[in-house]
C-alpha cells in the first residue's frame, strides 16, 4: 500500500507571495492532518479534515487554510507568506477521525521564505 | 493533555537494547501514552501506544509503570536505522480530531 505522499517536497517563496501545498492520503484513510514543524517550536497542529470537513484547528492565524476533496486527497494554503512560515509542513492520514489510530505522516514539504 | 518529559539525547550500540525513558506524572486516566520517531528529513513515524498494559509491536516494546507516571520504550535490538528523534507523547483517545503536538523528543544515536 502506498504511504502519505506530498507534493512538493521542496518550495522557496518571497515574502508576501502565498503557496499551496499537496497532500495525498493513505487509500482508504479519509482524516487528513497537516502540522508545522520548526526547529524552535516542534511539531504544531494546524487543521484536521475529515470526509471534506474541517474537524479541528489549531491556533494559526487564518492566513492558514486547507481543504479537503471527496477523494480524500488535501490541500493547505497560505497567503501572504511571512518569514515565519519558514517550516517543514507534514500531512498525516488516518482510517479515522478522534480515535486512537495512528497517523501515518508524509515527507514533508520544506517551505523556505526569503 | 499531559506534559511528558524525555532526556534530551541518548546513545546506543547497535545490536543492544535501546531503552527510552518517558515521565508523564500528571496523565490522566482516560489519557494514552503514544511513541512516535522521526528520522532525518523524514515526516514522524507512528511506532506503538499503550493505556495500561505492556504492548509490544514488530518495532518495540512499551513497558508503562503501574502508577501510570512514567514509561519506557524499548527497542530490542538497534540498528543503525533507528538513529532519530524519539517523542513520547499523551493524548486523550477520544480527543476530537487527532492533533499531536511534539515536544523536543529524545535523540537517539545508534554507534557501531
Amino acid at each position: 500500500k502506498a504511504g502519505v505522499t506530498q507534493t512538493p517536497r521542496y518550495l522557496i517563496k518571497t515574502r508576501g507571495q502565498q503557496v499551496t501545498l499537496s497532500c495525498s492520503p493513505i487509500s482508504g484513510h479519509r482524516s487528513v492532518s497537516w502540522y508545522q514543524q520548526t526547529p524552535g517550536q516542534g511539531l504544531q497542529f494546524l487543521f484536521e479534515y475529515f470526509s471534506e470537513t474541517q474537524r479541528n484547528k489549531g491556533n494559526f492565524p487564518g492566513r492558514f487554510s486547507g481543504r479537503q476533496f471527496s477523494n480524500s486527497r488535501s490541500e493547505m494554503n497560505v497567503s501572504t507568506l511571512e518569514l515565519g512560515d519558514s517550516a517543514l509542513y507534514l500531512c498525516a492520514s488516518s482510517l479515522r477521525t478522534g480515535s486512537s489510530y495512528e497517523q501515518y505522516f508524509g515527507p514533508g514539504t520544506r517551505l523556505t521564505v526569503t | 493533555d499531559a506534559k511528558t518529559t524525555q532526556p534530551t539525547s541518548m546513545d546506543c550500540a547497535e545490536g543492544r537494547a535501546a531503552n527510552l525513558p518517558c515521565n508523564h506524572s500528571t496523565i490522566s486516566g482516560n489519557e494514552y501514552v503514544y511513541w512516535y520517531r522521526q528520522i532525518h528529513s523524514q515526516g514522524p513515524q507512528y511506532i506503538i501506544h499503550g493505556l495500561k498494559n505492556n504492548e509490544t509491536n514488530e518495532m518495540a516494546s512499551l513497558i508503562i509503570t503501574e502508577d501510570r507516571k512514567s514509561s519506557t520504550l524499548i527497542l530490542p535490538h538497534a540498528t543503525l536505522r533507528d538513529t532519530a528523534v524519539y517523542y513520547c507523547i499523551v493524548i486523550r483517545d477520544r480527543a476530537a480530531g487527532n492533533k499531536l503536538t511534539f515536544g523536543g523528543g529524545t535523540r537517539v544515536l545508534v554507534k557501531p
